[in-house]
């Protein structure tokens, strides 16, 4: 089945500074790569999503990066604010099956 | 908008014990999924549930059931709880069930704690 790996597990930014989580799928199916974010005591909240037919896409401060050829794909948030410090978790899917497989989250603090 | 809602909010159970947990999704939402997710880790795939059919199963013991109403509400169950089922349980729901559909917006989950 598909495996998600995502680096770092920590990340501490200065407000201000971009942070960028990586992540790699190991099916060369998967078409379909959301990000979340998780706050301390609520449920994922989708941020941004990129499909296999796009390399990039951006929303203000946020961005996706998919390469296909290496399988991986990245979060870029810039000018990060310490709102921003929560968990990260990057997932995949593909067609047909109908579940996400989630990586194993990065826990971003951004320092005031 | 509502969003996803779940309820409760948070259990407490004994070993051996049976627990439901239920989700409303968004409305005009007709899927929804379940997912697992132990502290300190990514949300594990359990159900998916697209008008009252099961459309995706995890890697879950037959312990772990669920049901979709025609309302689109949906409810998992687990039977004799072990420690080991205690986690945050998502529910989430997708547009449809279709293989174009993708995007699933989560609840703020249900606690349960096995003891």
């Amino acid at each position: 089945g598909e495996n998600v790996e995502q680096h770092p597990s920590t990340l501490s930014v200065q407000e201000g500074d971009s942070a960028v989580i990586k992540c790699t799928y190991s099916d060369s199916a998967s078409n379909y790569f959301p990000w979340y974010k998780q706050e301390l005591g609520k449920g994922p909240q989708l941020i941004i999503d990129i499909r296999s037919n796009v390399g990039e896409k951006k929303d203000q401060r946020i961005a996706v990066t998919l390469n296909k050829t290496a399988k991986h794909f990245s979060l870029h948030i810039t000018e990060t604010q310490p709102e921003d410090s929560a968990v990260y978790f990057c997932a995949a899917s593909k067609a047909g099956r109908r579940a996400l497989t989630f990586g194993s989250g990065t826990r971003l603090q951004v320092q005031p | 908008d509502a969003g996803v809602t779940q309820s409760p909010t948070h259990l407490i159970k004994t070993r051996g014990q049976h627990v439901t947990l239920r989700c409303s999704p968004i409305s005009g939402h007709k899927s929804v999924s379940w997912y697992q997710q132990v502290l300190g880790q990514g949300p594990q795939f359990i159900f998916q549930y697209y008008e009252k059919e099961e459309r995706g199963r995890g890697n879950f013991p037959d312990r772990f059931s669920a049901r979709q109403f025609p309302n689109y509400s949906s409810e998992l169950n687990v039977n004799a709880l072990l420690l080991g089922d205690s986690a945050l349980y998502l529910c989430a729901s997708t547009t449809s069930g279709g293989l174009s559909s993708y995007e699933q917006y989560f609840g703020p989950g249900t606690r349960l704690t096995v003891t």
